[in-house]
This record gives structure tokens, sequence and C-alpha cells, in this order.
């Protein structure tokens, strides 16, 4: 079975440009999770889909992140325009939808440097 | 809400010498516990984890970990680490019933010598 895959591996963008990352979830997961890690700190939520609806996007850093799951099968993830704060490993995470229970699948991540 | 911390940012071992990275937890009910693995280029691998039952939880690699709640703790061990196992380690710990409230550690560095 394949795991979670993110697209692309590393990006290198100047401030103020457009960046749009991609996960692929493992497949007939419904749910699809996003999280970031800035250097050296925790890794954070930011947002869950659960088929192509948005259950929580609390994490969600401000307006300039956009996240969208078209069908319920792979994610994006935009950065217009992109700041040096987002800097950072963007990680991508799916799950089964349980009862009680969950378990979350990670991708690689994507790892994102702001110029 | 719940936080996790991992007070060691980095930690160094021999090769065959025994580890344990440390884990605590603020959460007000019993939480899901997880510690996953990162080494470098390849994803999130979950090592193991706790619901409930038994507080001493086996892993995959050899690694187990131990949920004590009157320390709020859940560290990670194993008896005799390998050079493969150099990576870097994250606590996690997940609310019960909410199935996104997922809280990470910062992580540990573990770099092991010859």
């Amino acid at each position: 079975e394949a795991g979670v895959t993110q697209f692309p591996s590393h990006s290198v963008i100047e401030k103020g440009q457009t960046v749009t990352l991609r996960c692929d979830p493992i497949s007939g997961h419904d749910n699809l999770y996003w999280y970031r890690r800035v250097m050296g700190k925790e890794i954070k939520f930011l947002l869950h889909f659960v088929k192509e609806s948005k259950q929580d996007e609390s994490g969600m850093p401000n307006n300039r992140f956009l996240a969208e799951r078209t069908g319920g099968t792979y994610s994006t993830l935009k950065v217009q325009p992109a700041e040096l704060e987002d800097s950072g490993v963007y990680f991508c995470a799916s799950s089964h939808v349980t009862r009680s229970v969950n378990e979350q699948y990670f991708g690689p991540g994507t790892r994102l440097t702001v110029t | 809400a719940q936080s996790v911390t991992q007070p060691d940012i980095h930690i160094t071992v021999s090769e065959g010498a025994s580890l344990e990275l440390r884990c605590n937890y603020s959460y007000g009910a019993t939480p899901y516990l997880f510690w996953y693995v990162q080494s470098p280029g390849q994803g999130l691998q979950l090592l193991l984890k706790y619901f409930s039952g038994d507080t001493l939880v086996q892993g995959i690699k050899g690694f187990e970990a131990e949920f004590k709640r009157s320390q709020s703790s859940f560290n990670l061990r194993k008896p005799s680490v390998h050079w493969s196992d150099a990576a870097e380690y994250f606590c996690a710990v997940g609310a019960r019933g909410n199935n996104n409230d997922m809280r990470f550690g910062a992580g540990t560095r573990l770099t092991v010598k010859p």
C-alpha cells in the first residue's frame, strides 16, 4: 500500500511569490491533515479535512494560506503571497474515519524556504 | 488544550548504550499518547502509541514507552541503541473524542556515536 506522498519535497521561493504544496493521502483515508514545523519548534496543526469538507481550520496562520481538497482525494495548500516566516516543513497526514482512535500516517513533508 | 514538553533538544549516546527520551504532557483526562520518529528525508513514522490498558507499551524497532499518570510522562526507552536509530523523535498527545486535536513536542534529536 502506498503511503502519504507530498510534492514537492523542497521549494525555494522569494518573498511575495506564490507556492502550492500537494498531498496525496493513503487511498481510502477520508481524514487529511496539514501540519507545519517552523525551524526548531514543535509541529503545529494547521487544518483537517474530512473528505472534501474542512472540519477544522483553526490552525491556519492567516488568510494568505488556502487549502483545498476537491473531490475528497488529494489536497493542495497554497501560500500567497509568501512571507519569510512561512519557511518551514509542511507535513500532511491521513487517517481512516474511525469511531474513537485516530492513528495518523504522515508524509515526508515539503520543506519551504522563503528568501 | 493539551500540550507536550520534550525537555531534551539533543541527546548523544554511544552505540549499544541504553536510551531514554523524556516526554511530559498536560491534559485534563487520560490522553492518547504517541511517539513518532523522523529519519532524514523520511516522513514521521509511528513508533508506538498508548490508548488504554497496559501502561508499558511495546513498539517497533525495539522501542518501548511507559505511561505514568502520576508524573504526566510518557518516556521512550530502548535498551541498546543502534546507529540506525539516529533521527529526530517526537512525542504527541491527542485528545480523546477529537480526531484532529493532536499536539506535538518540539522534538529530540538523537545522535549515535560509534
